[in-house]
């Protein structure tokens, strides 16, 4: 099954752009990319996901490479309720289409 | 939007007690629902997946006989911690898949386990 790496932690200021890498340098041709995050305690929360084209919605963007090895989570204008853990998540093709959770980037924005 | 509900939140029990911990997708079918646990400071591991109607598929390590699963409907599945002993307090998350809107997973909740 694909992994995924993330960095353990990032900061970044309130009303800036959060930008949190994923590397799934093992992916396969018809596995997805999940985001998600999870704020303490609680069970994780969808962002978004993508196979290869550059995806956007209300809550952020999500940039693939062309050779699909790794991702970029863009958070647009950061706010402090957007500190948490955030997963990037290979969606597995086949059979049950369970997901692969990465080790997460802490991310903490500042005031 | 989907939700997906978890009873209890938390629960206390003493060693070799079993446990039962209920999820439920509220307004949607769910044919698949996945069984999940956290350590603090780690990511989820996937423990099982569960098919509603049949038997749960174990991820590699984890004991069947131990982590007891039931999806007897579309919308209720249930994990039994059996003989908990103090190595099992975790937090325990469910997963419920709407086969109608693809595959994306709904999350619950969490329940938070501590056995004493």
């Amino acid at each position: 099954d694909a992994k995924t790496t993330q960095p353990p932690s990032m900061d970044c200021a309130e009303g800036r752009a959060a930008n949190l890498p994923c590397n799934h340098s093992t992916i396969s041709g018809n596995e997805y990319v999940y985001w998600y995050r999870q704020i303490h305690s609680q069970g994780p929360q969808y962002i978004i996901h993508g196979l290869k084209n550059n995806e956007t919605n209300e809550m952020a963007s999500l940039i693939i490479t062309e050779d699909r090895k790794s991702s970029t989570l863009i958070l647009p204008h950061a706010t402090l309720r957007d500190t948490a853990v955030y997963y990037c998540i290979v969606r597995v093709a086949t059979g049950t289409y369970k997901y692969i959770f990465g080790t997460g980037t802490r991310l903490k924005v500042l005031a | 939007g989907a939700v997906v509900s978890q009873h209890p939140s938390w629960v206390i029990c003493k060693s070799g007690t079993s446990v039962k911990i209920e999820c439920r997708s509220l307004d949607f079918q769910a044919t698949t629902m996945f069984w999940y646990r956290q350590f603090p400071k780690q990511s989820l591991m996937l423990m099982a997946t569960s098919n509603e109607g049949s038997k749960a598929t174990y991820e590699q390590g984890v004991e069947k006989d131990k982590f007891l699963i039931n999806h007897a409907s579309l919308t209720l599945s249930t994990l039994t911690v059996t003989s908990a002993h103090p190595e099992d307090s975790s937090f325990y998350i469910c997963s419920a898949r709407d086969y109608t809107s693809g595959y994306e997973q709904f999350f619950g909740p969490g329940t938070r386990l501590t056995v004493l």
